[in-house]
């Protein structure tokens, strides 16, 4: 079965543009996170939507923000970047809330902010 | 907020050698999971551990979780070259679904 995917792969943005990161789930899986990974944080979590509601939120700035919709696709959204934002950002999804940490990470989107 | 500290942080080790590494915690987990994560890809789940003192293996790799809930092991047999990338340990968080930990390197020498 098709694994989760992200788009774009790659992108370069300037500062003060803002930016929307794309995720498509395995199919049937309702729970969609996403995680920002640096060098110097490492993985940080953003926030986690599942039935198009956003369930869980981390410690990142209002320009952070996500939704899903009704096909569990998901989309996050960086607005007024800043070279800080530079990072990869992952997507990973999972059958539903909960203990089951079954998540399946897509492989990414490289954010260049210049 | 919650730390998990993973050590060590890089190690350098000969095909064939086996590898260890651990996962502290600063307070206690009832999940320890173990990610691996190739360059230019997503981290992807090699063990879950659900239980104090459980020992899980997954083909080459086992790992414990520690009895006092704040540590966790991964041992890896008998490392060949694509063993080589980033392990994670994580936990469910408090206000975060999974809390990473920093990371340990693996490089394989031939």
């Amino acid at each position: 079965k098709a694994g989760v995917t992200q788009t774009p792969r790659y992108l370069i943005k300037t500062r003060g543009q803002q930016v929307t990161l794309s995720c498509s789930p395995i199919s049937g899986h309702r729970s969609v996170s996403w995680y920002q990974q640096t060098p110097g944080q490492g993985l940080q979590f953003l926030f986690e939507y599942f039935s198009e509601t956003q369930r869980n939120k981390g410690n990142f700035p209002g320009r952070f923000s996500g939704r899903q919709f009704s096909n569990s696709r998901s989309e996050m959204n960086v607005s007024t970047l800043e070279l800080g934002d530079s990072a990869l950002y992952l997507c990973a999804s999972s059958l539903a809330l909960g203990r089951d940490y079954g998540y399946t990470f897509g492989s990414g989107t490289r954010l260049t902010v210049v | 907020g919650q730390q998990l500290n993973q050590s060590p942080q890089s190690m350098f080790i000969q095909e064939g050698e086996d590898v260890s590494m651990n996962c502290t915690s600063s307070s206690i987990f009832n999940t320890w999971l173990w990610y691996k994560q190739d360059p230019g890809e997503g981290p992807v789940l090699l063990i879950a551990l659900y239980k104090a003192g459980e020992l899980t293996s997954n083909g080459r790799l086992t790992a414990q979780f520690g009895i006092t809930r704040k540590d966790s092991f991964l041992n890896i047999s008998a490392s060949i070259p694509s063993d080589v990338g980033i392990y994670f340990c994580a936990g469910p968080g408090t206000a975060s679904k999974l809390t990473f930990g920093t990371g340990t390197r693996l490089q394989v020498t031939l």
